[in-house]
């Protein structure tokens, strides 16, 4: 079955340890994005690829970093630097420009 | 930038109609889409407008007004499963999605 993949579901980490988050799609689109989304609040952007080897800093970039090496495959890296890293993160794919964006089951971080 | 409100809850009975407005400020506008969220879930799409009008699909319709920044969803026949979160997004010139917070339906029976 095509579709988007989060590993792992729940994930806990201590502070001050970087931790990455796992996002593979097998739709064959070309973009991805990760979000974070907070009680509350709308999902907001952190960063987002419309390409293999390239990305752009979204609204909230600070304190992540992401690569995008193989079209299937967008990791996120939260790291010591981000202040409040608990939250759900969720990776999205888009196959055109005009279509909608598919998104993964996300991963909750909770940093103790 | 984007700025997107819809209502934070609203609550209806089983059977009912409900209608979510989202209104929005942006500095280009290349469509506005409907997600719905169950609690703990990815956003699922639901629909998608980008000329003024209505779109219909199934129980489920979403309206949009460009000139007014305004879009609704409705929601008829209302189902028990339909108690999740609905999240109205607008994408801008560089079609980037800017979200509204969300706008929780409870459906009582």
């Amino acid at each position: 079955d095509g579709g988007i993949t989060q590993s792992p579901k729940y994930l806990f980490r201590k502070e001050g340890q970087n931790v990455t988050l796992s996002c593979e799609q097998n739709l064959n689109h070309d973009a991805m994005y990760w979000y974070r989304q907070d009680p509350g609040q709308g999902l907001r952007l952190i960063y987002y690829s419309q390409i293999v080897n390239d990305f752009q800093k979204g609204d909230i970039a600070e304190g992540y970093s992401v690569s995008r090496e193989k079209k299937e495959s967008f990791p996120l890296t939260v790291t010591s630097a981000q202040k409040n890293p608990t939250a759900f993160y969720l990776c999205a794919s888009q196959g055109s420009e005009w279509g909608e964006q598919f998104f993964g089951p996300g991963t909750r971080l909770t940093v103790l | 930038g984007q700025n997107i409100d819809q209502p934070t809850e609203m609550t209806a009975t089983e059977g009912a109609i409900v209608q979510i407005n989202c209104t929005y400020q942006t500095s280009g506008f290349n469509g506005l889409f409907w997600y719905q969220q169950h609690a703990g879930e990815a956003p699922t799409f639901l629909s998608y407008n980008v000329l003024d009008g209505l779109e219909e699909k199934g129980r489920f319709s979403s309206f949009l007004s460009r000139s007014k920044g305004y879009s609704y969803l409705l929601l008829k026949e209302l189902q028990m499963k339909d108690s999740a979160s609905y999240l109205c997004a607008v994408r801008d010139r560089d079609y980037k999605l800017s979200f509204g917070a969300g706008t929780t339906v409870t459906v009582r029976a």
